[in-house]
C-alpha cells in the first residue's frame, strides 16, 4: 500500500505570491504515476496534474508539477483569486489507488 | 459537453443495502475507466473502487471489499456501485469519475449517502 503524506496542511498566502504543494509517497512511484487535483468548496475535484508533470486540458500554465521516486511538487507561480481551495494529489501505481490528506490554500 | 450524473444515494439504516448509478454523456464511454471516490463530511478524498473499459477487471480499497461492488453497462452508458452491509462510516458524498486506469480527468457533482439508524 503506498501512503501519500501532503505538506503543508494549510498555506496562508496573498494573491500574486507563489505557491508550493508537497506530496511523499511512502514507496517509489513508479512511471510517475502521479496526479494532482484542486477541489473548491461544494465542488467536485477537477484535474491538473497527471503523470506527475503533464498539465490536463485547459489548466493555466501557472500550475507545474515536477518530481520523480517518492518527491513530488505542485507549484502555482502566481495566484490568482480562484485558485484558493484544496489541493489532492493521487497515485495509480498500485492496484489499489489513494489520495493524500490534501493542502488547503487560503487567503492570508 | 463530457457529463457524469450520479443518483441513488439517500438515508439507510447500518447493515443496510443501496446502490448508486452514474449515467454517462458526451463522450465515449467505452473508452474511459470507471471510478468512485468518496468524501466523508469535511474530510478528505478516498478512492474507493474502479473497473476496465470491458468490465472484466476491478479493484477496491481494503475497507470496502467483499461489501461494495462496481459494475457498468456499456449498453446503457452506465456505472453502479452495489453497497451492502452500510456501516456508519460509509458516510460521505460519493463521486463517480471516469479516466484513464489511474487518473480520473470527469468527475460527477456527486450524491450523498447517510448511513443511520
Amino acid at each position: 500500500e503506498v501512503v501519500l503524506a501532503q505538506s503543508p496542511g494549510t498555506l496562508s498566502l496573498s494573491p500574486g505570491e507563489g505557491a508550493t504543494l508537497s506530496c511523499r509517497a511512502s514507496q517509489n512511484v513508479d512511471r510517475n504515476f502521479l496526479a494532482w487535483y484542486q477541489q473548491k468548496p461544494g465542488q467536485a475535484p477537477r484535474l491538473l496534474i497527471y503523470h506527475a508533470s503533464s498539465r490536463a486540458t485547459g489548466i493555466p500554465d501557472r500550475f507545474s508539477g515536477s518530481g520523480s521516486g517518492t518527491d513530488f511538487t505542485l507549484t502555482i507561480s502566481r495566484l490568482e483569486p480562484e485558485d484558493f481551495a484544496v489541493y489532492y494529489c493521487q497515485h495509480y501505481v498500485t492496484p489499489v489507488l489513494s489520495f493524500g490528506g490534501g493542502t488547503r490554500v487560503e487567503i492570508k | 459537453e463530457v457529463q457524469l450524473v450520479e443518483s441513488g444515494g439517500g438515508l439507510v439504516q447500518p447493515g443496510g443495502s443501496l446502490r448508486l448509478s452514474c449515467a454517462a454523456s458526451g463522450f465515449a464511454f467505452t473508452d474511459f475507466w470507471m471510478h468512485w471516490v468518496r468524501q466523508a463530511p469535511g474530510r478528505g478524498l478516498e478512492w474507493v473502487s474502479r473497473i476496465k473499459t470491458d468490465g472484466t477487471y476491478t479493484t477496491y480499497v481494503d475497507s470496502v471489499k467483499g461489501r461494495f461492488t462496481i459494475s457498468r453497462d456499456n449498453a446503457k452508458n452506465k456505472s453502479y456501485l452495489q453497497m451492502d452491509s452500510l456501516r456508519a462510516e460509509d458516510t460521505a458524498v460519493y463521486f463517480c469519475a471516469g479516466g484513464d486506469s489511474g487518473y480520473l480527468g470527469a468527475w460527477g457533482q456527486g450524491t450523498l449517502v447517510t448511513v443511520s439508524s
